[in-house]
């Protein structure tokens, strides 16, 4: 089964770009990178998704190199209401289900 | 704007009294999905339905049910609630393997 590795916290000024890195080692052949956020008391909230190369929202970008065995999810000029939890999930073998792994606390500093 | 609702957003029961929490959506997904999540944990996948067949994750204990009585609404029971189901539970929707849409979540307090 895939499974992701991320860090566990981490610390950001506001203005300033973030990157946090998961690597999903098995991550299947035609299979997807999802990102999500989740504040607290809320439940989470897509960010953004990619295949390879490198996708861009009005909300992150995400970069994928070739071999596919991580990803970066860029964060650019954060502010304090970025701080959340964010989570890198890759498809289980069956299919509908996501791998949760323990997602990334990010605090964003004044 | 389409959405995933949850009901009630709060819930208090006592040990061992029957509890059921309510999701219902306007996306008109086929797949929903039950998740728990407990304080400074990724949430955890209980079960879900894929229209209405009905997919229990195999570590899902029996005290927990589900329902799906038509495409947009979803119930969890827990039958008989302990101090260790106190939890978040969120709901979530999608189309086939594409995103989730998930709700506000129910917090859950067993007394």
């Amino acid at each position: 089964l895939a499974k992701t590795t991320q860090p566990i916290s981490m610390d950001s000024y506001e203005g300033q770009e973030v990157n946090i890195t998961c690597s999903h080692n098995n991550i299947a052949t035609n299979d997807y990178i999802t990102w999500y956020q989740q504040f607290p008391s809320q439940g989470p909230r897509f960010i953004i998704q990619g295949y390879k190369t490198k996708v861009t929202n009005e909300v992150a970008s995400l970069f994928i190199p070739a071999d596919r065995k991580s990803s970066t999810l860029s964060l650019p000029r954060v502010s304090l209401s970025d701080t959340a939890v964010y989570y890198c999930l890759v498809p289980q073998d069956s299919n509908y289900q996501l791998i949760w792994g323990a997602g990334t606390k990010l605090i964003i500093k004044p | 704007d389409a959405m995933v609702i949850q009901n009630p957003r709060y819930q208090v029961t006592q040990f061992g009294k029957p509890v059921t929490l309510s999701c219902s959506q306007t996306l008109n997904h086929n797949v929903m999905y039950w998740y728990q999540q407990k304080s400074s944990q990724a949430p955890k996948l209980l079960f879900h339905y894929y229209d209405k067949d009905f997919n229990n994750e195999a570590d899902t204990p029996d005290n927990f049910q589900s329902r799906r009585p038509n495409t947009s609404f979803c119930f969890l029971d827990i039958r008989s609630p302990g101090l260790g189901d106190a939890a978040m539970y969120l709901c979530a929707t999608s189309r086939a393997r594409n995103e989730q849409f998930f709700g506000p979540g129910t917090r859950l307090t067993v007394l």
